[in-house]
Parts: C-alpha cells; sequence; structure tokens
C-alpha cells in the first residue's frame, strides 16, 4: 500500500540558505500535518491542511511557509535558516472524511542539517 | 499546560522483563483519540495503536497490551517478555477532535532493552 512519500530524505545546508521539503500524502487523504523533531524531543506540530487550505498552525517560525497543491501534495519552505532548524521533520496525512479514525500517517522523516 | 505527560525519560529493562510505559492524558473534549506510537533508532514514526475516548475496553496484541483507565486519564502501554527489537523511543499522543485534528505527542519514553 502506498505511504507517505517524504524528499528528500536528507539535507545540509549553511545558515542563511533556503530549503524546501515536499510531503506526498497517502492517495484519497485529505489533510497534511508538518512536525518538527529536534534531536531528543518530541515532535512538535507545526502546519497542517485541509483540502488545500491551511488549517491549524503551531509553533512554526515566521521563516517558514508551507502550501498544499492541487495534486495534495505539500511543501515546507524554510528560509535564512538557523542551526536551530536541525532536525527530522515528519510530513503525515490523515483523512477527516467519513470514518476517519484521527490517525496519522507518517512518512520517514527529512532531516535538515545546517552547518 | 502539556497536555500529555509521560513521566518516565528512559527505562532500561532485561530482555524478557515485562515493561509499562505510562502515560497521562489532559483534555477538555469528551471526543478525543489515544495513540502510541514507536520511533525506532532508524528515526521513522511507526503507529502501534490507536483508542477513542468511548471504547476504555482493554487491548491486546501479541506481546503488547494497553489499558486505557478515562477516570485516571491514563493510557498506558505494557510489553510483554521484551526484545531487544523492543527498544525504541515511544510516543504516547492525543487527538481532541474540538483541537483541529492536530496530534500533540508527549515527550516520549526511551526504553532499552539490553540482551
Amino acid at each position: 500500500a502506498a505511504g507517505v512519500i517524504q524528499s528528500p530524505r536528507h539535507l545540509i545546508k549553511e545558515k542563511r540558505e533556503t530549503a524546501t521539503l515536499k510531503c506526498y500524502p497517502i492517495p484519497r487523504h485529505d489533510t497534511v500535518y508538518w512536525y518538527q523533531q529536534g534531536p531528543g524531543q518530541d515532535p512538535q506540530f507545526l502546519i497542517s491542511f485541509y483540502e488545500k487550505m491551511q488549517s491549524d498552525k503551531g509553533s512554526i517560525p515566521d521563516r517558514f511557509s508551507a502550501q498544499q497543491f492541487s495534486d495534495y501534495h505539500s511543501e515546507l519552505n524554510m528560509s535564512s535558516l538557523e542551526l536551530g532548524d536541525s532536525a527530522l521533520y515528519f510530513c503525515a496525512s490523515s483523512s477527516q472524511g467519513e470514518g476517519n479514525t484521527g490517525e496519522l500517517f507518517f512518512g520517514e522523516g527529512s532531516r535538515l542539517t545546517v552547518l | 499546560a502539556q497536555k500529555v505527560t509521560q513521566a518516565q525519560t528512559e527505562i532500561s529493562v532485561v530482555e524478557k522483563e515485562d515493561v509499562t510505559l505510562d502515560c497521562v492524558y489532559e483534555t477538555r473534549d469528551t471526543t478525543y483519540y489515544l495513540f502510541w506510537y514507536k520511533q525506532p533508532p532508524s528515526g521513522e514514526l511507526v503507529f502501534l495503536i490507536r483508542r477513542n475516548s468511548f471504547d476504555e475496553q482493554n487491548e491486546i496484541s501479541g506481546r503488547y497490551s494497553w489499558n486505557f483507565q478515562k477516570s485516571t486519564s491514563s493510557f498506558n502501554f505494557t510489553i510483554t517478555a521484551s526484545q531487544v527489537v523492543d527498544s525504541a523511543v515511544y510516543f504516547c499522543a492525543l487527538l481532541e477532535i474540538g483541537g483541529g485534528f492536530k496530534t500533540i505527542f508527549g515527550a516520549g519514553t526511551r526504553l532499552f532493552v539490553k540482551a
């Protein structure tokens, strides 16, 4: 069965550079979430999209932006990167339709290292 | 206020021991879901179980069992006869239906199972 696909899996950037992470949700899932997990920390919710509209916002820095496209894939754009942005970024998808279980299906994560 | 509390930061056991991971949650919603996720050293988040707030039946799946008690707002996870492959970080998570379908994670419990 198709899972959530994230790319790239690993990314190395320098301070003040820009990075873009991509997420392809499970087909027919209508909601995409982005989480940031710093070293030794729990995943922190950044932002979510439902049917291509932003549905909720968490602790996402102003330097970050995200959107969901017509094909339901989502991109997280991070600018003016800082050392503290080094983390594992998870994308997850779920279905809020009838029979929704609330379960998040996670991608394998994109590991961003800022030097 | 932290909504999901995993008081045990690290647990170390010897193979074949039973181990219980504690999770206490806080919510004002009457409808919510609770989850456990496993994060092995490879980094991906693996779904283990989902419980909705109306189903307090305990569940057993192989060596895993879960004890959900609304009266104490707890959703504890027990691994019976632990194995080295169980070594991972385990996250308890809460999804409040009235909270925009945003899943909040506890801080995680790192389990070490020694041979």
